[in-house]
């Protein structure tokens, strides 16, 4: 089947550092990731659509230069949270879309828990 | 939620006993999948159900959807302990998805 690593799996930082997670696609090329953000006991909160060699789109209410996106090969995207704070602290969770868009069928990575103290 | 809301957000079964969970949505869909997730973990791909589609069954789940009441219902029959988890609807529409609120199942052996 189709898998998703995310990395790392846990993070803590100091507040105003810049903190990178990686998606990558293992055994398949994604020409679409998307980005989510988990609060506690809450849903996946769709951050942003990541597209291979172009721009990633944002959800509204998302900060484009707080969380920068880059997609720059068929297997990774990464996810930069700038200057964390405290507020930014909560579990990003990474998808991966088959570029076979009959199998519209997302495949999860196992999420990055991350603390900024 | 950005799309819509599970209901019951948490239930209690005994093993052995069926667990229906519903999602209610807002906009209109090209499929919607039901999606399971265990504490602190990504989530795991259930079943899909197209919008034209109205049951499919995989094993021991069953889905059902009702697109004029914008819903759907995930029933797990004989549940087992290791089906504790909390288990998302998501919508598919213009290449995006959107989750529900979830639903915390607890199977007590």
């Amino acid at each position: 089947g189709a898998v998703v690593s995310q990395h790392p799996s846990w993070v803590i930082c100091k507040s105003g550092t810049s903190v990178k997670i990686e998606c990558r696609s293992l055994d398949f090329q994604a020409t679409t990731m998307f980005w989510y953000r988990q609060f506690p006991k809450q849903s996946l909160m769709l951050m942003a659509t990541s597209n291979e060699g172009s721009k990633a789109t944002y959800e509204q209410g998302v900060e484009k230069d707080k969380f920068l996106i880059n997609h720059a090969s068929l297997t990774l995207s990464t996810l930069t949270v700038t200057s964390a704070h405290p507020e930014d602290s909560s579990f990003y969770i990474c998808s991966a879309r088959i570029t076979d868009r009959a199998k519209n069928i997302q495949y999860f990575g196992a999420g990055t828990r991350l603390s900024v103290l | 939620s950005q799309q819509g809301e599970e209901d019951p957000q948490a239930l209690s079964i005994q093993e052995g006993e069926n667990a229906t969970m519903n999602c209610s949505y807002k906009t209109s869909i090209n499929n919607l999948q039901w999606y399971r997730q265990n504490s602190g973990r990504g989530l795991v791909h259930l079943i899909l159900i197209r919008s034209n589609e109205r049951e499919k069954h995989s094993g021991r789940l069953r889905v059902t959807l009702d697109t004029s009441k914008k819903s759907s219902s995930l029933l797990i029959t004989a549940s087992r302990a290791a089906d504790t988890a909390s288990y998302f609807c998501a919508t598919h529409n213009f290449n995006k998805f959107y989750f529900g609120s979830g639903t915390k199942l607890n199977v007590k052996p």
